[in-house]
């Protein structure tokens, strides 16, 4: 069955750049989306961005400037890097699996499994 | 960017209750809406894509419907582990946007 792993400081100095991986296992990280998602402390949750194995990638334009992310599917994981933070990206962060690409329905960019979240605090 | 409203906030409701959860775009998104259940210091999973396609592992009694602007999640006979927050989510253009929540309690 396929599991996702996030990993990465807990802590994070303001201005500093926020860095997490996600690790896959159970399934080949190729022909699908993946995603990060972050949920601030009692809020919904808040997409972040969409990544391919091919290296294409959508961030929401609230981060575009700040964040990046990668795929290395030798080791079948993704990172993403969220720079200049401030205590308002203060959150859980998750990493999720999308569709499969060339599905019959994969333009619905559902996330059907994912990671149990990772928590980040911004502070000094 | 689209903005995602659930209605109501909150509700208490009884085991074997039938349980109707209302979700509404600013704008049209045809069928490209997601439900999600969320519980306590878990991850959100699927419930529901594409406005109406039962996810493989979700029991039938979760049922999604709507279209354009306006989208309903119902749970037809409510059990004890479904108490929990339950998320809409619009994929069809710009970011994906979520909506605020509707946490179903024991009454």
């Amino acid at each position: 069955q396929v599991q996702l792993l996030e990993s990465g400081p807990g802590l994070v100095r303001p201005s500093e750049t926020l860095s997490l991986t996600c690790t896959v296992s159970g399934a080949s990280i190729s022909s699908y989306f993946w995603s990060w998602v972050r949920q601030p402390a009692g809020k919904g949750p808040e997409w972040i961005g969409r990544l391919y194995t091919s290296g294409s990638s959508n961030y929401n334009p609230s981060l575009y400037s700040r964040v990046s992310s990668s795929i290395d599917t030798s080791n079948n994981r993704f990172s993403l890097n969220l720079r200049s933070v401030t205590a308002a990206d203060t959150a859980v962060y998750y990493c999720a699996r999308g569709p499969k690409v060339g599905t019959s329905d994969y333009s619905f960019f559902y996330m059907d499994v994912w990671g149990k979240g990772t928590t980040v605090t911004v502070s000094s | 960017d689209i903005q995602m409203t659930q209605s109501p906030s909150s509700l208490s409701a009884s085991v074997g209750d039938r349980v109707t959860i209302t979700c509404r775009a600013s704008q049209y998104i045809s069928n490209y809406l997601n439900w999600y259940q969320q519980k306590p210091g878990k991850a959100p999973t699927l419930l529901i894509y594409a406005a109406s396609s039962l996810q493989s592992g979700v029991p039938s009694r979760f049922t999604g419907s709507g279209s354009q602007t306006d989208f309903t999640l119902t749970i037809s006979s409510l059990q004890p582990e479904d108490f929990a927050v339950y998320y809409c989510q619009q994929t069809y253009t710009g970011p994906q946007t979520f909506g605020p929540g509707t946490k179903v309690d024991i009454k």
